[in-house]
């Protein structure tokens, strides 16, 4: 059963705390991106990677980490300086740029 | 820079009534287009897409678009609302190698 699969879904983090929210995908895609949606502000992005060992900034990428390891696998890590954490995160992969995203059900993530 | 305007982040309609939901883009290239629906606490999911072909786009659940250059629009609409298709509605441009999203229409459906 092809998809994508994001971990936990919910997630709460204390002060001071680096969290790790992880996305993982079996479409055998190139491409994989995270976005950040708060109410009414739509999607966000915060990192995007067309290929294993390789990914950019987006567009509010302060205070966010990733790593591309490999194909399947695309962690977001928010750091403590990230200050204003609170917000549903969503992780999607392609085939390649431009193609349609499949998303993941996404993590909420929480400060304690 | 590129983006998506979407008219009305809140859309009423009755059951059984035409939905419209307004969508707008800017790119100086052309661009492929997506609507794609969102259901409470859940991911995205794509509703249809137009990459230059046909410039009316059927896609899933009796919705449909139409590109049209002239406006740079492409508005999404069903003939008749169902109770099933409250949810948030986003449109998206992708002129490169990123998607760029619009913020949404919440579209209720009225008993």
């Amino acid at each position: 059963d092809g998809g994508i699969t994001q971990s936990p879904k919910y997630l709460f983090r204390k002060e001071g705390q680096n969290v790790t929210l992880s996305c993982e995908q079996n479409l055998n895609h190139d491409a994989m991106y995270w976005y950040r949606q708060d109410p009414g502000q739509g999607l966000r992005l915060i990192y995007y990677s067309q290929i294993v060992n390789d990914f950019q900034k987006g567009d509010i990428a302060e205070g966010y980490s990733v790593s591309r390891e490999k194909k399947e696998s695309f962690p977001l890590t928010v750091t403590s300086a990230q200050k204003n954490p609170t917000a549903f995160y969503l992780c999607a992969s392609s085939m390649w740029a431009q193609e349609t995203q499949y998303f993941g059900p996404g993590t909420r993530l929480l400060v304690l | 820079a590129q983006s998506v305007t979407q008219l009305g982040s809140h859309v009423s309609v009755s059951e059984g009534a035409l939905v419209l939901l307004r969508c707008n883009y800017s790119s100086s290239v052309p661009p492929y287009l997506f609507w794609y629906v969102q259901y409470p606490n859940q991911g995205l999911q794509l509703l249809l897409k137009y990459t230059s072909a046909a410039t009316l786009v059927k896609g899933i659940n009796g919705f449909e678009a139409e590109f049209k250059k002239s406006e740079t629009s492409f508005h999404l609409t069903k003939p008749s609302a169902h109770m099933s298709d409250a949810a948030e509605y986003f449109c998206a441009v992708s002129p490169d190698d990123k998607i760029i999203f619009g913020k949404g229409t919440r579209l209720h459906i009225l008993p």
